[in-house]
């Protein structure tokens, strides 16, 4: 069975610290994974998307890493801030234009 | 630019009832898929359309069925209404072509009571 699995469910740091979120895949042969931002009662946000032959995307504070063989990712948050507070989900998808499975997804909290 | 945008926003139902929510694709995207997510837990897929034809279907049961129209907005409908049908329902699009991210609307808040 395909799933996916973040840890922690919920984080909580103090403002201007670097922090990691972590996202497991038990079959590596995906097509491309996404990293999603979620504010309470909102939709969804596309932050990142790593195609299958990257090791990482960048954007802004933000960056993602993928490691297909051992089937994990990471979204690395530096310099954190208020702001930063929402629930982060990592989905994977195994073929072109198939449908994105998520995980449970990890509560952060940065604290002023 | 306009995003995914659903309608209503929130809605209040009664078991057994149906329900239809609503969909714009954001511009240029002619696929969209439809996800199921419960309070505390990741979306889940109910389904998707491409070119008004279903092409994928997550473990819904057939009382939630979809339309896609020759604009590429889309339909969610759901027959016989059950309390466990409360969740948040999400509308992505995406555009033609490789690793084209999916962009999600905000979603309808669906209670069923």
């Amino acid at each position: 069975k395909q799933e996916v699995t973040q840890i922690p469910a919920a984080l909580s740091v103090p403002e201007g610290e670097n922090l990691v979120l972590n996202c497991s895949f038990t079959d590596s042969a995906i097509y491309n994974l996404q990293w999603f931002r979620q504010d309470p009662g909102k939709g969804l946000t596309s932050l990142l998307l790593i195609q299958s032959s990257q090791r990482e995307q960048t954007s802004g504070r933000l960056n993602a890493s993928l490691d297909k063989s051992s089937g994990r990712s990471t979204l690395y948050i530096a310099a954190s801030q208020p702001g930063d507070s929402a629930t982060y989900l990592c989905a994977v998808i195994y073929n072109q234009g198939g449908k994105l499975i998520f995980g449970q997804g990890t509560e952060l909290s940065v604290k002023p | 630019e306009t995003g995914v945008t659903q309608s209503p926003t929130h809605l209040i139902k009664t078991r057994g009832q149906q329900v239809t929510l609503r969909c714009s694709s954001q511009s240029g995207h002619n696929t969209v898929s439809w996800y199921q997510q419960a309070l505390g837990q990741g979306p889940q897929f109910i389904f998707q359309y491409y070119r008004e034809e279903e092409n994928g279907r997550g473990n819904f049961p057939p009382r939630f069925s979809g339309l896609q129209f020759p604009n590429y907005s889309s339909e969610l409908n759901v027959n016989a209404l059950e309390l466990d049908d409360s969740a948040l329902y999400l509308c992505a699009s995406s555009a033609p072509g490789h690793n084209s991210p999916l962009h999600f609307g905000n979603g309808t808040r669906l209670t069923v009571t």
